[in-house]
């Protein structure tokens, strides 16, 4: 699948430790964004990116961070301070903010114990 | 902020019957209503969307109307087949900004 990665698939992790999920695009995409899904409650914006080295917080952006130092990359750091981290992590690209459809990676499914 | 509700939760077809999805939403200045398609294990896929100013859009077997008056769409898919099955995303956005998605409607398509 071309497009958007993520990695891994799956991530264990105990709780108190931060982890970050990877995502990279090869779209040319200036926005990226970052999605949690859980079950019955749709997609939630983590946060977003318009540009490089610029983001802005979602609507549950608490207990996460990102970074846009490069154009193709947008990681997520969960971090301890996440009181529900367990959930399914989508990240996504597209050619204009928000009014241009989604391109989505296969997900990052985070197991916190 | 825009806040879209969708209904119904789960939706149980026979094949060849129509689907049909529904949703409304909040902010008047919403301009962008894509639909999305997830199924079982995959990533989220755009089936057709549509802006402010058209009425109705098709695509093959797939349909979205768009009533700004009272702040509804709907997908409508016709002569369902199994391969339809799957959870259905509706979304919206207001003047190019943060897009809201509803909470999602489980199809199947019962052979």
């Amino acid at each position: 699948d071309g497009g958007i990665t993520q990695s891994p698939k799956y991530l264990f992790r105990k709780e108190g430790q931060n982890v970050t999920l990877s995502c990279e695009q090869n779209l040319n995409h200036d926005a990226m964004y970052w999605y949690r899904q859980d079950p019955g409650q749709g997609l939630r914006l983590i946060y977003y990116s318009q540009i490089v080295n610029d983001f802005q917080k979602g609507d549950i952006a608490e207990g996460y961070s990102v970074s846009r130092e490069k154009k193709e990359s947008f990681p997520l750091t969960v971090t301890s301070a996440q009181k529900n981290p367990t959930a399914f992590y989508l990240c996504a690209s597209s050619a204009r903010p928000f009014d241009s459809p989604l391109h989505f990676g296969n997900g990052t499914r985070l197991t916190v114990t | 902020g825009e806040n879209v509700e969708q209904h119904p939760s789960t939706l149980s077809v026979q094949e060849g019957d129509s689907a049909v999805i529904k949703c409304t939403y909040s902010d008047s200045a919403s301009n962008y209503f894509p639909w999305y398609k997830q199924e079982l294990g995959k990533r989220p896929q755009l089936i057709i969307d549509i802006r402010s100013n058209v009425g109705e859009k098709k695509d093959q077997r797939i349909a979205v109307t768009l009533n700004k008056t009272a702040k509804h769409f709907s997908l409508h898919i016709t002569e369902t087949q199994p391969e339809d099955s799957a959870v259905y995303f509706c979304a919206a956005s207001p003047n190019d900004y943060k897009l809201s998605f509803g909470a999602g409607t489980t199809v199947t398509v019962r052979a």
